[in-house]
């Protein structure tokens, strides 16, 4: 069956530091993978995706995310934060077979140190 | 501003009730998929309407319904309310076709169940 894993319920890093959120995935063959974001009474904000091609991936709000089949991963990461990235992030798998149904982790909550 | 309006935005029921959700789609779409979150956790995909028929299902039990209407609205229907359907409540607007799909989600319904 298909899962993604986020390992980190919670991460806190210094505002203008860089940031790794991790994602893995178990899935049979070729995945399409997303990261998205979410503010506070906010909906789901995608910030990039990967098909297929060239394994790092720009998004948007300066964010990047690289695939990694051997291993698996998704991670997303980010050279400088800022507090406005202060949120929650949603790594998610979908399933080509079933038109697009995204399977998601369980969220990793970006906390920003002044 | 993803064009995706849910409402209403919060709604407070008791167990036994049935209750409507609704999603105004963005325009050019004509997919809507369902997702219920609880708190703490990620999204979990409770179906998908395209052209006004149900085109997939998550492990979710009958008294879970919808309908979508000629102008790609939706509606989410529960009866017989149980407690632990409190959660947040989101809808994801699509085009289908292309290469993958750009999932487009409202700010969500809250519902608490009482």
């Amino acid at each position: 069956a298909q899962s993604v894993t986020q390992p980190d319920i919670h991460i806190t890093v210094s505002e203008g530091a860089s940031l790794e959120l991790r994602c893995n995935y178990s899935y049979g063959a070729t995945p399409y993978l997303f990261w998205y974001v979410q503010s506070p009474g906010q909906g789901l904000q995608l910030l990039l995706k990967y098909f297929s091609g060239d394994t790092l991936v720009q998004g948007i709000k300066g964010f990047e995310a690289e695939f990694k089949r051997s291993q698996s991963s998704f991670n997303l990461r980010k050279p400088s934060v800022h507090w406005s990235d202060a949120a929650e992030y949603f790594c998610a798998v979908a399933r080509m077979d079933s038109n697009y149904q995204l399977i998601w982790g369980a969220g990793t909550k970006l906390i920003i140190k002044p | 501003e993803t064009g995706v309006t849910q409402s209403p935005t919060h709604l407070i029921k008791t167990r036994g009730q049935q209750v409507t959700l609704r999603c105004s789609s963005q325009s050019g779409h004509n997919t809507v998929s369902w997702y219920q979150q609880a708190l703490g956790q990620g999204p979990q995909f409770i179906f998908q309407y395209y052209r006004e028929e149900e085109n997939g299902r998550g492990n979710f039990p009958p008294r879970f319904s919808g309908l979508q209407f000629p102008n790609y609205s939706s509606e989410l229907n529960v009866n017989a309310l149980e407690l632990d359907d409190s959660a947040l409540y989101l809808c994801a607007s699509s085009r289908r076709g292309g290469e993958g799909e750009k999932l487009f989600f409202g700010s969500g319904t809250q519902l608490s169940v009482l």
